[in-house]
């Protein structure tokens, strides 16, 4: 079947705009994470959902980050007043909820802020 | 809050020789998950290998192979005949039973393949 699917790949936009990024996860997975790759570095964990419950928000650098997942299924990052640090990749991985189930990524979106 | 170390930034290996990748972990669960991923450049990120905190035995997926020392909170990675192909960041990762949404990466090694 079909993996996660990001979109877009690449983004460039300028400072001080707002921009959308999406994720599609694979059918059937409940459990939903961001994460941002700054250049060369590891994953700085962003947010995550699971099914119907609350969303952990908890890595979130800033009120300019939010996001929401429609359905259960597709979700949306959006990141307002961009700055020139949000330059990064963000990740989005799904998995299925519990037994140590991994994490299926998705090619990310490389977003510029110029 | 468990944290993830992976100490080698950068590790290099000749064409079909062995080489290991180490990780080391901090936590205070006893059942957990442990896994290795592979970031190629085009940057999409490949599971390797998994480990479940509970099984002694340590994993093996053809060429790749752990070393689970759970005492020690210990991962190694090992690769064997190493490939070309190999080369990439590798990162180490843990999730937790308890708290299923913590999942937490080492800030990887990129390893490079000679020919």
């Amino acid at each position: 079947g079909a993996g996660v699917s990001q979109s877009p790949s690449n983004k460039v936009t300028e400072k001080g705009k707002d921009v959308e990024l999406r994720c599609d996860p694979i059918s059937g997975h409940t459990a939903l994470y961001w994460y941002r790759q700054s250049l060369g570095q590891g994953l700085e964990f962003l947010i995550y959902f699971q099914g119907n419950s609350a969303p952990d928000k908890s890595g979130l650098p800033s009120d300019r980050f939010s996001a929401e997942r429609t359905g259960g299924s597709v979700s949306t990052l959006t990141i307002q007043r961009t700055q020139q640090e949000d330059s990064a990749v963000y990740l989005c991985a799904s998995s299925l909820w519990g037994d140590g189930s991994p994490l299926h990524f998705g090619n990310g979106t490389r977003l510029t802020v110029t | 809050a468990q944290t993830v170390t992976q100490s080698q930034p950068e590790m290099s290996v000749q064409e079909a020789e062995t080489v290991t990748l180490s990780c080391t972990y901090d936590t205070s669960e006893s059942d957990y998950y442990l896994f290795w991923y592979k970031q190629p450049p085009s940057r999409q990120m490949i599971l390797v290998i998994r480990q479940e905190a509970y099984k002694q035995q340590n994993a093996t997926e053809n060429r790749f192979s752990v070393n689970f020392q759970k005492a020690a909170k210990s991962f190694s990675l090992k690769i064997s005949d190493s490939q070309l192909g190999d080369a990439a960041m590798y990162f180490c990762a843990y999730r937790s039973v308890q708290n299923n949404n913590d999942m937490r990466f080492g800030a990887g090694t990129r390893l490079t393949v000679k020919p």
